[in-house]
């Protein structure tokens, strides 16, 4: 089956840097991967997502890049702000189950 | 936010006891899918709810059961209650049973906490 990990666990970054989150999947039939934004004593929320047709999708300042050669796929969040602290996670999926990274907490200081 | 809605916001039930979760779809969805996350850790699939039947199962024991009612919303039910059972509990809902297809939107979820 499938299984997803997910690289840092914690990140901290001032204001203004880019934050990268990177994650890998183990099964080759996957071709669809969200990204979750998770705050604190709060639901998880789908912040963006890639299916396997492309390698690139952009929304303002976020952005998620796909290797499916490699079986990897990132996540970038440009010019962070102190709202973007939170747990993010990356998920893969195994036909109608999402398989969820272990989570990356990310810390923007200003 | 989403139209999915938990209850309890949170319990605290005993060893032994018996719980049951509830979850209110989104409109228009006919799948609910229940999630078990523990802190520090990524949500756990435990099973899912298409069109009133289980379409799917996690890694969990058979005391880990559930329901879909004609309305699409749905519980899960869980007996003979252990410490390690406590976590925050996550049901999402969405169009169709394949998240490749359908985005699955969480609820607040139900904190319980097992003594």
């Amino acid at each position: 089956g499938e299984n997803v990990e997910q690289h840092p666990s914690t990140l901290s970054v001032q204001e203004g840097d880019s934050a990268v989150i990177k994650c890998t999947y183990s099964d080759s039939a996957s071709n669809y991967f969200p990204w979750y934004k998770q705050e604190l004593g709060k639901r998880p929320q789908l912040i963006i997502d890639i299916r396997s047709n492309v390698g690139e999708k952009k929304d303002q300042r976020i952005a998620v890049t796909l290797n499916k050669t490699a079986k990897h796929f990132s996540l970038h969040i440009t010019e962070t702000q102190p709202e973007d602290s939170a747990v993010y996670f990356c998920a893969g999926h195994n036909t109608d189950k999402l398989i969820f990274g272990t989570g990356t907490r990310l810390q923007v200081f200003p | 936010e989403t139209g999915v809605t938990q209850s309890p916001t949170h319990l605290i039930k005993t060893r032994g006891q018996q719980v049951t979760l509830r979850c209110s779809s989104q409109s228009g969805h006919n799948t609910v899918s229940w999630y078990q996350q523990a802190l520090g850790q990524g949500p756990q699939f435990i099973f899912q709810y298409y069109r009133e039947e289980e379409n799917g199962r996690g890694n969990f024991p058979p005391r880990f059961s559930g329901l879909q009612f004609p309305n699409y919303s749905s519980e899960l039910n869980v007996n003979a209650l252990e410490l390690d059972d406590s976590a925050l509990y996550l049901c999402a809902s969405s169009a169709s049973p394949l998240p490749s297809t359908d985005t699955q939107y969480f609820g607040p979820g139900t904190r319980l906490t097992v003594l």
